[in-house]
């Protein structure tokens, strides 16, 4: 079974420029989470999928971030307009109802 | 405001001893709480977990020990073997406290447990 995977591993944008994230879950599970590490911080929560639904989205810093999972499949993240304060380790994870879940490898973001 | 803390950010120890990586939280409401392990570049793996109506959970050299008087756990691991050196996250979690009954995890910093050879 493949695990949870992200595209792109590793993102160097420029403040002011768009960039978007992908996860793709392991196939059945049907929530799916992001989370955010901030250099030397906890991983903190961002928001939550429950199939195509937001469940969760108290996590989300501000109305720069947009977030989609279309069709309760893949899940994108979108940072739009990027500033300095969003570099970090972005990570999905993803589970079946009420079980562990699973992180990806998480992306790199720096915005500089 | 913290709810989950791990308040040593690193811990060394000798092949063969005993780690023990200390969590604390300040929310009674969580009702299960988790370990993750971290290598560098990768996401965190799932390691061992417990239930709030347990007070401790064993799996092979791993161990979660729950104090919820204390609102504190442990997770011991004995023998410690150099493959064990890791950041490990302390997570706690309860849907009934979340927007929608999600199971969002609250994590600690992370402790990084070096195991000499």
């Amino acid at each position: 079974e493949a695990g949870v995977t992200q595209f792109p591993s590793h993102s160097v944008i420029e403040k002011g420029q768009t960039v978007t994230l992908r996860c793709d879950p392991i196939s059945g599970h049907d929530n799916l989470y992001w989370y955010r590490r901030v250099m030397g911080k906890e991983i903190k929560f961002l928001l939550h999928f429950v199939k195509e639904s937001k469940q969760d989205e108290s996590g989300m810093p501000n109305n720069r971030f947009l977030a989609e999972r279309t069709g309760g499949t893949y899940s994108t993240l979108k940072v739009q307009p990027a500033e300095l304060e969003d570099s970090g380790v972005y990570f999905c994870a993803s589970s079946r109802l009420q079980e562990t879940q699973y992180f990806g490898p998480g992306t790199r973001l720096l915005v500089l | 405001d913290q709810q989950v803390k791990q308040n040593s950010p690193s811990l060394s120890v000798q092949e063969g001893r005993i780690s023990i990586l200390n969590c604390d939280y300040t929310n009674s409401m969580f009702d299960y709480f988790l370990w993750y392990k971290k290598y560098p570049a990768e996401g965190p793996t799932f390691l061992i977990s417990i239930s709030s109506i347990k007070d401790k959970n064993e799996d092979g050299r791993f161990t979660v020990f729950l104090n919820k008087s204390a609102k504190h756990l442990s997770l011991h691991i004995v023998p410690s073997q150099p493959g064990d050196s890791a950041v490990y996250f302390c997570a706690a979690t309860n849907p009934f406290l979340t927007q929608g009954g999600s199971e969002k995890l609250v994590f600690g910093k992370g402790t990084k447990l070096t195991v000499n050879p």
